[in-house]
């Protein structure tokens, strides 16, 4: 059973990067097959795609985020992260890593982590 | 505001069939397979449905979705008090929008 699980700081000043890490147990991101992704949800509202990163490194962002965004993957940790730069109060939200399974769906997500971004 | 349009709110009784529709473009659910999500509340989202029409294993038979043209339905029969959450549909997306875009969500409650 492939599980995720979110980590990192719950809190981050406005301006700076937030920083996110995913890690996967029961099953290798290096073994190739799917994409893994960030997705977040403002408090109260819906779900807003943020990008997936292949295990090869190879990355595709939502538009409205890109220049702020990178997603990494150290397949020797089974990890893959998220940097989003320059934050303000509009990326308050719980921040999700899942994956893009076989037939493009996300089959299995993290439990979420709240980033509240304040000073 | 969301690429793809759902109602933001639907309601039945036990047992009562319901349906929550989503509406996009030709770039998205005319041209994509559609997915549905269920979030129960304060958890994570669950795949409901992928591919327009297909169940993930474990999700009960009273689900089903399609799909027709730009626009794509989730329909739940002998509704439940615990499929009371909300629901997204998502397609991947050809345009600037994308790859993935989401619905709203719908809000479901089960009166």
């Amino acid at each position: 059973q492939v599980q995720l699980q979110e980590s990192g700081p719950g809190l981050v000043k406005p301006s700076q990067t937030l920083s996110l890490t995913c890690t996967v147990s029961g099953g290798s991101i290096s073994s190739g097959g799917y994409y893994w992704s960030w997705i977040r949800q403002h408090p109260g509202k819906g779900l807003e795609w943020i990008g997936y990163i292949y295990y090869s490194g190879s990355t595709y962002y939502n538009p409205s985020l890109k220049s702020r965004v990178t997603i990494s993957v150290d397949t020797s940790k089974n990890q893959f992260s998220l940097k989003l730069s320059s934050v303000t109060a509009a990326d308050t939200a719980v921040y999700y890593c899942a994956r893009v399974g076989y037939y493009g769906g996300l089959d299995y997500w993290g439990q979420g982590t709240l980033v509240t971004v304040s000073s | 505001q969301s690429v793809l349009t759902q109602p933001p709110s639907a309601s039945g009784t036990p047992g009562q069939r319901v349906t929550i529709s989503c509406s996009g473009s030709s770039s998205n659910i005319g041209s994509n397979y559609v997915y549905w999500y269920q979030q129960l509340p304060g958890t994570a989202p669950k795949l409901l449905i992928y591919r327009n029409n297909q169940r993930p294993s474990g999700v009960p038979d009273r689900f089903s979705g399609s799909k027709s043209g730009t626009s794509a339905s989730l329909a739940i029969s002998g509704l439940r008090s615990e499929d009371e959450a909300d629901y997204y549909c998502a397609a991947w997306d050809d345009s600037l929008s994308g790859p993935w875009v989401f619905g709203g969500g719908t809000k479901l409650t089960v009166l």
